[in-house]
């Protein structure tokens, strides 16, 4: 089974400060997905990455960065933490190549408070 | 660009069936996908149907395709209070390097 794990289910910090929220993938999968999840809203996409060191934008990069040194690892940073980031943040991966490369596997989820 | 919608609510009774709708823009999915949310966890994939296919059936889920009217469904046959969730549908871009777009989801609510 494909386990994408996450390195908080629950953080709290304050505004200004810098965040790393870090997420690991064991399937050897190429892409990797950083997610936020607001009420009403679904899921949109903040960065995407393709292969170690490689990284696109998605639909909502403002205030965000993200880091790929090792194919398994894939880290959101938040540079300066602002309110409207409280969200809820998930990790997601798939396979680069094949018949099933579409399919996405998620990790928990880390919900992020920002007061 | 792709937009994926559904409605954002549905109740129903335990042992009814539940029928989650979702229209999508983009006909160049090869795959179409269902996921499932429980409270405070993150996304569980529940099943996909390939883009040239009408149904899937896997147990109490049945999934069709009208590709016509760009219209997916998801059926969840003798609904228990275990199913009470989030479902998202989700569609891949064409070309997109395995970018999905996910409707808002649907938030279902079994009464006993």
């Amino acid at each position: 089974d494909v386990k994408v794990t996450q390195s908080s289910r629950y953080l709290v910090k304050r505004t200004g400060e810098k965040v790393f929220l870090e997420c690991v993938q064991d399937m050897d999968h190429e892409n990797m997905f950083w997610y936020r999840q607001d009420p009403g809203l679904g899921l949109r996409l903040i960065y995407f990455s393709y292969d170690v060191k490689m990284k696109e934008k998605g639909d909502i990069p403002e205030g965000y960065s993200v880091s790929r040194e090792k194919k398994e690892r894939f880290s959101l940073i938040l540079e300066s933490a602002s309110t409207n980031q409280t969200s809820m943040y998930l990790c997601a991966s798939s396979l680069r190549q094949g018949a099933r490369r579409e399919t996405q596997y998620f990790g928990p989820g880390t919900r992020l408070l920002v007061l | 660009g792709e937009d994926v919608e559904q409605s954002l609510f549905l109740s129903v009774r335990e042992g009814d069936s539940s029928v989650i709708n979702c229209t999508y823009t983009d006909s160049s999915s090869t795959y179409l996908y269902w996921y499932k949310q429980e409270p405070g966890a993150g996304l569980q994939l529940l099943t996909y149907i390939f883009s040239n296919m009408d149904m899937k059936q896997d147990q109490r889920l049945t999934v069709l395709l009208n590709k016509k009217d760009k219209h997916l469904s998801l059926r969840i046959a003798d609904t228990q209070t275990g199913d009470s969730a989030i479902y998202f549908c989700a569609g891949g871009i064409y070309n997109q390097g395995g970018k999905l777009i996910f409707g808002q989801g649907t938030e279902l609510s079994v009464k006993p």
